[in-house]
């Protein structure tokens, strides 16, 4: 069975500051790893996607993720804040035998303090 | 990029009444679209997989009677709340992943989400 876990479910920066948001998977297989942004009242939006190419996987919005296996990680990282960054962020993991189902974590409610 | 357009995007409407959504994939062919629930400030829960031309898979609890699926097209898929009752009141999101992809390394794409409120 997959399944994700988020760290905090409420994180708060200082416009300019370091983001970082946890999120650890489980599974036997090796998997398929995605982050979503989600603004309110809106659907959610692929920030970036690990397919087992390169472990550290860029996104839009200046947003990265390093796929680490011995930790079971995917945490993902921007470098410096914008407030345009303020959101709820959900990490997922797809992988056999589960098909096309997507296990989504918690989410992250990102704050961005000008 | 994947387009998928969810409508309507809000809903207000008397106890009883039966509401459909409608989810397209507008630049890519989808044999499989999912449909969401999701409450305030949690996560999303998958209802159900919607597949082309054959029957959806209800997730366990999710009563199928309740809430009608039909995927009648490679880019179209509906939900029909069927006589809503507030406790339906909640924000639906649908997704879509493209026909032909390869494996499981494929992104769903998603709708912008429909607030239902049922008075």
């Amino acid at each position: 069975a997959q399944s994700v876990t988020q760290l905090g479910s409420h994180v708060s920066v200082s416009e300019g500051a370091l983001v970082l948001l946890r999120c650890n998977y489980s599974s036997s297989v090796p998997p398929y790893l995605f982050w979503y942004v989600q603004y309110p009242n809106q659907g959610l939006q692929l920030l970036l996607k690990y397919t087992s190419a390169a472990t550290l996987v860029k996104g839009i919005n200046g947003f990265e993720a390093e796929f680490k296996k011995s930790e079971t990680s995917f945490h993902l990282t921007k470098p410096s804040a914008h407030m345009s960054d303020a959101a709820e962020y959900f990490c997922a993991v797809s992988a056999p035998p589960a098909g096309n189902q997507f296990y989504f974590g918690t989410g992250t409610s990102l704050t961005v303090i000008p | 990029g994947a387009v998928v357009s969810q409508h309507p995007s809000r809903v207000i409407c008397k106890s009883g009444t039966s509401v459909k959504i409608e989810c397209r994939s507008l630049d890519f062919q989808a044999t499989t679209m999912f449909w969401y629930r999701q409450f305030p400030k949690q996560s999303l829960m998958l209802m159900a997989t919607s597949n082309e031309g054959s029957k959806a898979t209800y997730e366990q609890g999710v009563e199928k009677d309740k809430f009608l699926i039909n995927h009648a097209s490679l880019t179209l898929s509906t939900l029909t709340v069927t006589s809503a009752h507030p406790e339906d009141s909640s924000f639906y999101i649908c997704s879509a992943r493209e026909y032909g992809a390869d494996g499981l390394n494929q992104p769903q794409h998603f709708g912008d989400g429909t607030r239902l409120s049922i008075l």
